[in-house]
């Protein structure tokens, strides 16, 4: 079953934080998270394994919520370059396979 | 390194045609994948293969057809294609458990 990403869209102006959040109703190995500029490929941004770890570098890291099936992805003092579309993609237990969520839209104005 | 590289980028095809999108890839990755994407959609499985030799149905399989002939390459057969099947498809690898993966650019379809 696909997760669910809210928001659908954000629209931002540099320097201003954005939190994706990424729900699954599934038990979870993993989740990762891609981001993907109009025309392009979908890019691997950082993975979470289970444990409830945060990670990231520089401005973007992430968490998540085994207990809930919950991760969320945060972008602080964002920048022009993070404009495109973020996706989720999780990973059940022996499942070999991610499914991806319906993706984030995010525009980021000068 | 050239990574995943899929053919043809672009395609336009009439209802009831064959084609086969191929895809290879140069990281010695154990799994290749097929998705496609459509708007609001996000990334629909179509087919995955965990290792050379195997091949398992995805979220949306139906209408499609794979085929992992090596380790290198795995291409994705449309018998007879339905305008439903316009959208732009994506071939993955992943190697490990942590199964990240690496896209290729995409194949553009347009069905008529």
């Amino acid at each position: 079953q696909q997760p669910v990403q809210s928001p659908q869209a954000v629209i931002l102006r540099e320097g201003e934080d954005a939190v994706i959040n990424c729900s699954s109703s599934k038990a979870l190995y993993s989740v990762h998270w891609y981001r993907q500029k109009h025309g392009e490929a979908p890019v691997f941004l950082m993975i979470l394994l289970k444990g409830g770890e945060q990670k990231g570098h520089e401005k973007i890291s992430a968490s998540f919520n085994e207990k809930k099936q919950q991760s969320s992805l945060y972008l602080t003092a964002s920048q022009l370059s993070y404009s495109g579309t973020y996706f989720c993609g999780t990973e059940g237990v022996g499942a070999q396979k991610l499914v991806f969520g319906q993706g984030t839209r995010l525009t980021i104005n000068p | 390194n050239a990574g995943v590289t899929q053919t043809p980028k672009f395609q336009v095809l009439k209802t009831g045609q064959s084609m086969t999108l191929q895809c290879a890839q140069d990281m010695n990755h154990n799994s290749m994948y097929w998705y496609r994407q459509d708007p609001g959609m996000g990334l629909r499985l179509i087919y995955y293969s965990a290792s050379e030799g195997t091949t398992d149905k995805g979220e949306v399989p139906n209408g499609y057809n794979v085929s992992r002939l090596n380790k290198r390459e795995f291409s994705l057969r449309l018998e007879s294609a339905a305008p439903s099947q316009t959208s732009v498809y994506f071939c993955a690898s992943s190697v490990g458990q942590k199964n990240i993966q690496y896209f290729g650019a995409g194949t553009r379809l347009s069905v008529l």
